[in-house]
């Protein structure tokens, strides 16, 4: 059963244009979510997060929103650059220790940003 | 500053070979340590995680396991690899208390044939 769900694999923007990456969640005890990036053969890099307690967390071109009443959230890259083409993973921590604090990862969507 | 360290960053191995990648972290004490595999068409999947010395909790049932004979040093093995094994390995920390995010490794991307 999947907690996380990134039900876009792929996503193909024009540079400077808006992307819009989409992800859901199922379990209500999630109270902290992130955004990772990977480039091919290598690790996720993080890149924002944002608190359960909040809407939306900016850092420079990009900002998180969170719906809790929809349980979704989404990333916002504005404006996208070719640099920016890569895996986008989004990954949710459940309240408490023990297993429940693990991170939780979607299955990635793959940005493509055409010059 | 904190660094974790991954070897090997790919592997090809036969079927029914023995694996051991191993996982270090440096610049922190008493980290929690993770191994995630990505699977083709797949996300991230925890496998293993540990709070401790010797303290391994597994995810998912497989054939796989974990040690962490070392405050900072984490180990996946195999004893019979299988086909389904491949896929690309991930070794991860974060703090022992409150949350920061996960840091991982550059990843084995390992092969099995």
């Amino acid at each position: 059963d999947q907690q996380v769900k990134q039900n876009s694999p792929s996503l193909s923007v024009q540079e400077g244009r808006i992307s819009i990456l989409n992800c859901d969640y199922t379990n209500s005890m999630f109270d902290y979510f992130l955004w990772y990036k990977k480039y091919p053969a290598e690790g996720p890099t993080f890149l924002i997060s944002i608190s359960s307690i909040k809407d939306k967390n900016e850092d420079g071109r990009f900002t998180v929103f969170l719906n809790k009443s929809a349980k979704h959230l989404s990333l916002h890259i504005v404006p996208s650059q070719p640099g920016d083409s890569a895996v986008y993973f989004c990954a949710a921590k459940g309240w408490g220790g023990g297993s429940q604090g693990n991170l939780i990862f979607g299955k990635g969507t793959k940005l493509s940003v055409k010059p | 500053s904190q660094t974790i360290h991954q070897w090997p960053a790919t592997l090809v191995q036969p079927v029914g070979s023995p694996l051991s990648l191993e996982c270090t972290v440096e610049g922190t004490s008493n980290p929690n340590l993770y191994w995630y595999r990505q699977a083709a068409g797949r996300g991230l999947q925890l496998l293993f995680y540990s709070v401790g010395i010797g303290q391994i909790s597994s995810e998912v049932p497989q054939n796989l396991s974990a040690s962490r004979p070392q405050d900072r040093q984490f180990i996946l093995s195999s004893k019979k690899l299988l086909l389904s094994d491949s896929g690309f390995y991930l070794c991860a920390w974060s703090v022992p208390q409150g949350f920061y995010g996960y840091t991982f490794g550059s990843g084995t991307r390992l092969t099995v044939v």
